[in-house]
């Protein structure tokens, strides 16, 4: 089944303590991003990244990072997370990065930073 | 800049009403895409439309209806007949169409509840 997931679904933590969220795709595809959903903000773009080894700054960038060394993965690592990071994560991918290929969501990671 | 303003944060309506959702959107590009997402309670986003900014024909999908009118920069999206199972969180969005830009920026939503 082409798919999106990401893994922990769930997570607890506390400040400072590094964490990567996980996000894997298995359709092939190129483009890959990372959102954040909080409560009357909508969905903001983390970082996106248009293949291998090339990633960009979506519009709120800061206090994450994100590699893509394989077309699959592209995880989500917060090396020193804070509160203000508690959010409901979306990871996504398309199959190239024009607007006729619709985005694929994966369900979601809800991060909770104490 | 780019901008997506839905400025209805929730709505309430009966089973089969109809009800329109709006979208108003804000880009200094001439070519751009304009999405609708869902979002139920269960929390994944699923596509509904996409829409280029050529394209300004009306769409229909079952119970589903989209208006597109570049002249109020508006994509509002109507139910016709709602259903319990269209409660949701309802989701705009607009991409730009251009070398090096590839950001699709979301309104904030409009949770939208049928009633019974």
């Amino acid at each position: 089944e082409a798919q999106v997931t990401q893994n922990p679904r769930y997570l607890i933590t506390v400040t400072g303590k590094k964490l990567t969220v996980t996000c894997s795709q298995n359709m092939n595809h190129e483009y890959m991003s990372w959102y954040r959903q909080d409560p009357g903000l909508g969905l903001r773009q983390i970082y996106y990244s248009m293949n291998v080894e090339v990633t960009d700054k979506g519009d709120v960038p800061e206090g994450y990072k994100v590699s893509r060394k394989e077309k699959r993965n592209f995880p989500l690592i917060l090396e020193s997370p804070s509160p203000n990071q508690t959010s409901l994560y979306f990871c996504a991918s398309s199959l190239s990065r024009t607007p006729y290929n619709e985005q694929f969501f994966g369900p979601g990671t809800r991060l909770t930073v104490l | 800049a780019q901008k997506v303003t839905q400025a209805q944060t929730e709505i309430s309506v009966v089973e089969k009403e109809d009800v329109t959702l709006d979208c108003v959107y804000e880009t200094r590009d001439t070519t751009y895409y304009l999405f609708w997402y869902k979002q139920p309670p269960s929390g994944e986003l699923v596509f509904l439309i996409r829409r280029n900014s050529f394209d300004e024909q009306n769409e229909i999908s079952g119970r589903y209806s989209w208006n597109f009118q570049k002249s109020t920069s508006s994509f509002n999206f109507t139910i016709t007949a709602s259903q319990v199972v269209d409660s949701a969180v309802y989701f705009c969005a607009l991409e730009r169409s251009g070398a090096g830009s590839y950001q699709l920026t979301f309104g904030k939503g409009t949770k939208l509840s049928v009633i019974p």
